[in-house]
């Protein structure tokens, strides 16, 4: 199975600065790698697909980037309403693991 | 507009069985591939399992395989989930999720708790 990690587990930043995620496969898993942020009592929303690619409506402070097996996600300006859980999941192999996810407070 | 309605949530005893149900609306439902994902009260996003648009492929976590079964009717719009022989340690609440890349819409989620 592809185990996957993220760094830091948790962050504390300030709005208008700038964050940065990562995230490690085990094994490699080319560019099949999402990215989801999460706030409290709510579903989890798809931020980025295959490893860079920005979902329609999400804005573009938000980037990702890497292949194989280390991932970044990166706001570039971090807002009031960033502040959450942020998770990767993997979608290479059949068991589409999540990452333990990253925390990002004020 | 795409929407993913949940039911079927709940408490039940240890050994019991729980069906979730997801109602799909405002795409093409039979074209999708779907998705269960979970998250037990204070933790992360567990991935349950998978099922691809016209049912040839289920894949399940390690974790339920065994005691979980994924289905879905097209012609209902609809995405299940049988959870037999529960355990504790299934309490969460669970998500159904459209997959395109990533798990693009997401229903609103349905609590189930494990008690005796």
């Amino acid at each position: 199975d592809i185990q996957m990690t993220q760094s830091p587990s948790s962050l504390s930043a300030s709005v208008g600065g700038r964050v940065t995620i990562t995230c490690r496969a085990s094994q490699s898993i080319t560019t099949y790698l999402n990215w989801y942020q999460q706030k409290p009592g709510k579903a989890p929303k798809l931020l980025i697909y295959a490893a860079s690619t920005l979902q329609s409506g999400v804005p573009s402070r938000f980037s990702g980037s890497g292949s194989g097996t280390d991932f970044t996600l990166t706001i570039s300006s971090l807002q009031p309403e960033d502040f959450a859980t942020y998770y990767c999941q993997q979608s290479y192999s059949t068991l589409f693991t999540f990452g333990p996810g990253t925390k990002v407070d004020l | 507009e795409v929407q993913l309605v949940q039911s079927g949530g709940g408490l039940i005893q240890p050994g019991g069985s729980l069906r979730l149900s997801c109602a799909a609306s405002g795409f093409t439902f039979s074209i999708y591939d779907m998705n269960w994902v979970r998250q037990a009260p204070g933790k992360g996003l567990e991935w349950v399992s998978y099922i691809s648009s016209s049912s040839t492929m289920m894949y399940y976590a390690d974790s339920v395989k065994g005691r979980f079964t994924i289905s879905r009717d097209n012609a209902k719009k609809s995405l299940y989930l049988q959870m037999d022989n529960l355990r504790a340690e299934d309490t969460a609440v669970y998500y159904c999720a459209r997959s395109l890349g990533g798990s693009d819409y997401w229903g609103q989620g349905t609590l189930v708790t494990v008690s005796s």
